[in-house]
């Protein structure tokens, strides 16, 4: 079975441009979050999403938005980037929102931004 | 850190010595997850300890929880080269969010 899968790998974007990641979880997972790494630093948590709604959200500003679609699969985007949003993008999925269950991380998309 | 950290934040050990990281959170949690992460990849689930449970063992690895101090550790024992990674402690904040703190850098010298 595949793991969760991340595209793309890497990314080099300008400032001001407009990004988006994608992810498909593992089969029969309905839940999918995303997490930013910055790096030194541990991941933190930006969107979860759960039967196509949106579950929580971290402490990122309005640039940053997400869906998930009905095949359980996710996008994220990020509007007007920043230097400051160059980082791995995680994403991880699970059959039930976070709670008692572990998560299975993608190998992230490693954003620059220039 | 507002919501726990791990400690140290780095260790360097020989091959075959035991590692002990050590994590911190502060808030009442269901359970303490421990991650491993190789060079900036993607995260993997080690162990899982629920509140109700004071010691859990996966092969090498051996976690202890300790509520009333609001800590948990983590033992790799007979290290090997392919230990080497970062290691997180995870738990859920009161916004039912994963919090990952800011890791354990292990080096495992061959």
């Amino acid at each position: 079975d595949a793991g969760v899968t991340q595209s793309p790998t890497h990314l080099i974007k300008t400032r001001g441009q407009h990004v988006t990641l994608r992810c498909s979880p593992i089969s029969g997972h309905k839940s999918v979050s995303w997490y930013q790494q910055v790096l030194g630093q541990g991941p933190q948590f930006i969107f979860q999403y759960y039967e196509k709604e949106e579950r929580g959200r971290g402490n990122f500003p309005d640039r940053f938005s997400a869906r998930q679609f009905p095949n359980y699969s996710s996008e994220l985007n990020v509007n007007a980037l920043l230097l400051g949003d160059s980082a791995l993008y995680l994403c991880a999925s699970s059959y039930r929102p976070q709670t008692n269950e572990k998560l299975f991380f993608g190998s992230g998309t490693q954003l620059s931004v220039l | 850190s507002q919501q726990g950290e791990e400690d140290p934040q780095a260790l360097s050990i020989q091959e075959g010595e035991n590692a002990t990281m050590n994590c911190s959170y502060k808030t009442s949690i269901n359970n303490l997850q421990w991650y491993r992460q190789n060079s900036g990849r993607g995260l993997v689930h080690l162990i899982l300890i629920r509140s109700n449970e004071r010691e859990k063992h996966s092969g090498r690895l051996r976690v202890t929880l300790d509520t009333s101090k609001k800590s948990s550790s983590l033992l790799i024992t007979a290290s090997r080269a392919a230990d080497t990674a970062s290691y997180f402690c995870s738990h859920l904040t009161g916004a039912n969010n994963l919090f990952f703190g800011t890791g354990t850098r292990l080096t495992v010298i061959p």
